[in-house]
């Protein structure tokens, strides 16, 4: 099974502000990776797959980029409405599709 | 535009039974795989299960493979999942939600399973 680890836990940043969160797969998933964010009480929404592709309208701020073991996920200028969860999940290697344990990023 | 909607969650007493439904409409559901993902209270989320378009082939994740089971009904747009002995560690939201190239594209807004005495 693929773990994913993502870091940091928590992410504290101001509107405007770059954020940077990394996943971390135990072995390569080639660029077999997504991103995607939930906010309280609603479902998870697609943001990125395939390490660097933005889902259907999904702003230009989103990027993905990495590739084997090491991924980021980059919001280039926070907006309010992106403090939320993130979290990674890959397809290289299923059963079982596995998740990264989240990121929080929250307002500072 | 495309929906899915859950229902059938509840409280149940553990080695009790439950069938969720995930009801969809706004796309061609009988094109399209489509996954159970499940979040235990303020925890991460877990793939559960994955059924092809057609219904023959299925896949479960370990934790759940024997007691749960994915079917669809295509002429009904709605997929199920039949879940049985159910454990406290099953307490859940979950999700149903369509497969983008083993990735999660449209997800419903999930139903809670709690699995208490």
């Amino acid at each position: 099974e693929v773990v994913l680890t993502q870091s940091p836990a928590t992410l504290s940043l101001s509107p405007g502000e770059r954020a940077t969160l990394s996943c971390r797969a135990s072995q390569s998933v080639s660029t077999y990776l997504a991103w995607y964010q939930q906010k309280p009480g609603q479902a998870p929404r697609l943001l990125i797959y395939d390490a660097s592709n933005r889902a259907t309208d999904i702003p230009a701020r989103f990027s993905g980029s990495g590739s084997g073991t090491d991924f980021t996920l980059t919001i280039s200028s926070l907006e309010p409405e992106d403090f939320a969860v993130y979290f990674c999940q890959q397809r290289s290697s299923w059963p079982p599709l596995t998740f990264g344990g989240g990121t929080k990023v929250e307002i500072k | 535009q495309v929906l899915l909607v859950e229902s059938g969650g509840g409280v149940v007493q553990p080695g009790r039974s439950l069938r969720l439904s995930c009801a969809a409409s706004g796309f061609t559901f009988s094109r399209y795989a489509m996954h159970w993902v499940r979040q235990a209270p303020g925890k991460g989320l877990e793939w559960v299960a994955f059924i092809w378009s057609d219904g023959s082939n299925k896949y479960y994740a370990d934790s759940v493979k024997g007691r749960f089971t994915i079917s669809r009904d295509n002429s009904k747009n709605t997929m199920f999942l039949q879940m049985d002995s159910l454990r406290a560690e099953d307490t859940a939201v979950y999700f149903c939600a369509s497969h983008k190239g083993y990735y999660f594209e449209y997800w419903g807004q999930g139903t809670l399973v709690t699995v208490s005495s």
